[in-house]
């Protein structure tokens, strides 16, 4: 099976904009969860959807959000976007019945200027 | 909120020695899971505990749950310099989180 896909790999953005990063799941899995990593915090979790639905929510504010399609594909979007958003951008994917198993893809890596 | 600890922060080891790393929480889990991070990748999972006192090996790594739940090891016999990367815990929070534990970044020297 193919992994976990990410587009892009690399974005630069300016301050103020917004960007929205894609994520296909490993064929067959239905969760799908953002991360977020950054050298000062580590990995932290933004949110978690299944089944189209965004059943859990990390501590960030409301300019990061995200969706899933019915195909089980997701976006993550932020808006308004700030130096300190600045990060690799994390997506893993779950198989049904074990979703703290998580396959990441590589990431996308966001540089805010 | 959920508190996870990871020791040591780094660790440098000569190639075939061994290695260990220790995840410890502030509450009693009802899982854990360990992932490696290589320098420049993405974190990748290794493994799953879910029982009391749990212990399971992959080749060379042992993973050990504690008997309370709450910590968790894992530990490398003759390292190799493939092993070199980021080692970390995850932990289900609650609070609705997934959380990962710091890391602990393995050098191994050849």
């Amino acid at each position: 099976k193919a992994g976990v896909t990410q587009t892009p790999r690399y974005l630069i953005k300016t301050r103020g904009q917004q960007v929205t990063l894609s994520c296909s799941p490993i064929s067959g899995h239905r969760s799908v969860s953002w991360y977020q990593q950054t050298p000062g915090q580590g990995l932290q979790f933004l949110f978690e959807y299944f089944s189209e639905t965004q059943r859990n929510k990390g501590n960030f504010p409301g300019r990061f959000s995200g969706r899933q399609f019915s195909n089980s594909r997701s976006e993550m979007n932020v808006s308004t976007l700030e130096l300190g958003d600045s990060a690799l951008y994390l997506c893993a994917s779950s198989p049904l019945g074990s979703e703290e198993t998580q396959y990441f893809g590589p990431g996308t890596r966001l540089l805010v200027l | 909120g959920q508190q996870v600890m990871q020791i040591p922060q780094y660790q440098h080891v000569q190639e075939g020695e061994d290695f260990t790393t220790y995840c410890n929480s502030s509450t009693t889990l009802s899982n854990i899971q360990w992932y490696k991070q290589r320098p420049g990748g993405h974190p990748v999972f290794l493994i799953q505990l879910v029982k009391s006192g749990e212990v399971k090996k992959q080749k060379r790594l042992t993973f050990q749950f504690g008997e309370a739940k709450k910590n968790s090891s894992l530990h490398i016999t003759a390292t190799q310099t493939t092993d070199v990367g980021t080692y970390f815990c995850k932990v289900w929070d609650y609070g609705q989180n997934f959380v990962f534990g710091p890391g602990t970044r393995l050098s191994v020297l050849p």
